[in-house]
C-alpha cells in the first residue's frame, strides 16, 4: 500500500510563478524528507522536517510540516527553470524509508 | 567530501544472467540502503545495511540480495534476470538506520545504476 501521496502529480507554470506541492501520509511521521530529482538521476536532499508545526526554508524553497505530523507541503517561490524536475518526499516510518509517488515539475521560461 | 558512488552507470543483460551493482557510501556512514525505480512503481525499498547485517528488507523476491562489507561498500545482486528487472536502482548512505530509534540523518543517494534487460 501506498504510505505517502503526493499532489499534484505534475505541474507545469510559468517562470516567476509560485507552486505548491503536497504530501500526506495515513499515518504520524518520525521525519519528513524532501528531494528533487533529474531524470535518470540519483535524488539530492533538500530539506528535512521533524517536529509537528516545523518550518524550513533554502533559497526559495519552504517547506513545512502540519502539527499532527501528517502533512507536508513545499513551495516553491518565484519558479525559475532550475526549479524544474520530480520533487519526492520521503518518510521514515521506524521501519523503512517510504517515498510518495513524485510530482514532476515543469517550468516554463 | 566525496558524495555516494555507484558502479557501473549503465548495464546492459539478458534474460537469466546475473548482475552485481556496487555502492561506495559517503565517508563515515554506516547504513546502505537500496532502492528500484521505474516508472510504473515509483521508488521501492530493497534492503538496508548497517555495520555489515541487513537490517530490513522490503517485499522483493529472493533474486535480489546485498551485503556489506566492513570499509561499509555494499553490493547488490540480481540473479536468473527478468524483463521486468529493468529499472534504475539506486544506493543511499546516511549515518544511521532506524529500527527502534528515530532517524534524524537523511539518506544521501549516488545517481544510480541503469539496468536494462532485454
Amino acid at each position: 500500500s501506498q504510505e505517502l501521496e503526493q499532489s499534484p502529480q505534475s505541474l507545469i507554470v510559468q517562470e516567476g510563478k509560485n507552486l505548491t506541492i503536497n504530501c500526506t501520509s495515513s499515518k504520524t511521521l518520525y521525519g519528513l524528507y524532501w528531494y528533487k530529482q533529474k531524470y535518470g538521476e540519483g535524488l539530492i536532499f533538500l530539506m528535512m522536517l521533524q517536529k509537528g508545526g516545523e518550518e524550513k526554508s533554502h533559497e526559495k524553497i519552504t517547506a513545512k510540516l502540519d502539527e499532527k505530523k501528517q502533512q507536508s507541503s513545499l513551495h516553491i517561490t518565484a519558479s525559475q527553470p532550475s526549479h524544474a524536475g520530480i520533487y519526492l518526499c520521503g518518510a521514515d516510518t521506524g521501519n523503512q524509508f517510504y517515498f510518495g509517488t513524485g510530482t514532476s515539475l515543469t517550468v516554463i521560461p | 567530501k566525496a558524495g555516494v558512488t555507484q558502479t557501473p552507470r549503465y548495464l546492459i543483460k539478458t534474460r537469466g544472467q546475473q548482475v552485481t551493482l556496487s555502492c561506495s557510501p559517503i565517508s563515515g556512514h554506516r547504513s546502505v540502503s537500496w532502492y528500484q525505480q521505474t516508472p510504473g512503481q515509483g521508488l521501492q525499498f530493497l534492503f538496508e545495511y548497517f555495520s555489515e547485517t541487513q537490517r530490513n528488507k522490503g517485499n522483493f523476491p529472493g533474486r535480489f540480495s546485498g551485503r556489506q562489507f566492513s570499509n561499509s561498500r555494499s553490493e547488490m545482486n540480481v540473479s536468473t534476470l527478468e524483463l521486468g528487472d529493468s529499472a534504475l536502482y539506486l544506493c543511499a548512505s546516511s549515518l544511521a538506520f532506524s529500527r527502534t530509534t528515530i532517524r534524524n540523518s537523511p539518506l544521501h543517494f549516488g545517481n544510480g545504476t541503469r539496468l536494462t534487460v532485454t
